[in-house]
């Protein structure tokens, strides 16, 4: 597509529920990050994809959090017995390979609300 | 480990100041850095970026030089517009990702 696309945009649930987040890379972008973005804690980094596989999952905060990617393509994020504390914007973005030697595009994000 | 450390936040400025956010980071070699900023209901867009010391990045009248001397990056522009309201994150690239400041938000008031 013409962008990452993120559904939903806004998630209100309760606490102890469990959570998909779904990302959309822009077609063809080999890399694919997770990053959450916390009120005054800035982007904090999940995950990230090269291909289907997760060289680098160790920003994952619990072992609540999981996320897949299938076909090398759409990625879902998941959050089991969600707490409070999970509050948050999640943020995904793709690009062609690493950050750093390419940009990053990202979502608008999926905005988590636990109550 | 590689970290960004931005200037506390919120700014607010007048319309046609001059605006300075500091950025400083930790890291191992001489990483990529870049500015990506964050408008009001929008994804993060890059700004600019620098690829090496004495580089300096610009667009949209904003401009940022890789200082190693002082392991700084900090954003500049002569002449803000109510426009520029919005988040700004520093990053650095890290090994296989990006590694984010806690961003600081600006409000420029006409």
């Amino acid at each position: 597509g013409a962008g990452v696309s993120q559904s939903p945009s806004n998630k209100v649930t309760e606490k102890g529920k469990d959570v998909e987040l779904r990302c959309d890379p822009i077609s063809g972008h080999t890399a694919l990050y997770w990053y959450r973005q916390s009120l005054g804690q800035g982007l904090e980094f999940l995950i990230y994809f090269q291909g289907n596989s997760a060289p680098d999952k160790s920003g994952l905060p619990s072992d609540r959090f999981s996320a897949e990617r299938t076909g090398g393509s759409v990625s879902t994020l998941t959050i089991q017995r969600t707490q409070q504390e999970d509050s948050a914007v999640y943020l995904c973005a793709s690009s062609h390979g690493q950050a750093g030697a390419n940009v990053l595009t990202f979502g608008a994000g999926s905005r988590l609300t636990v109550l | 480990g590689d970290s960004v450390t931005q200037m506390e936040g919120p700014v607010t400025l007048s319309e046609e100041a001059f605006l300075t956010i500091n950025c400083t980071y930790t890291a191992t070699g001489y990483p990529s850095l870049f500015w990506y900023v964050q408008y009001p209901g929008e994804g993060l867009q890059l700004l600019l970026k620098a690829t090496k010391a004495d580089d300096k990045g610009s667009n949209k009248g904003f401009e940022a030089t890789y200082r190693k001397e002082t392991t700084s990056f900090h954003l500049e522009k002569g002449s803000v517009q109510v426009s520029d309201s919005a988040v700004y994150f520093c990053a650095l690239a890290g090994a296989q990702k990006l590694v984010f400041g806690q961003g600081t938000r600006l409000t420029i008031n006409p």
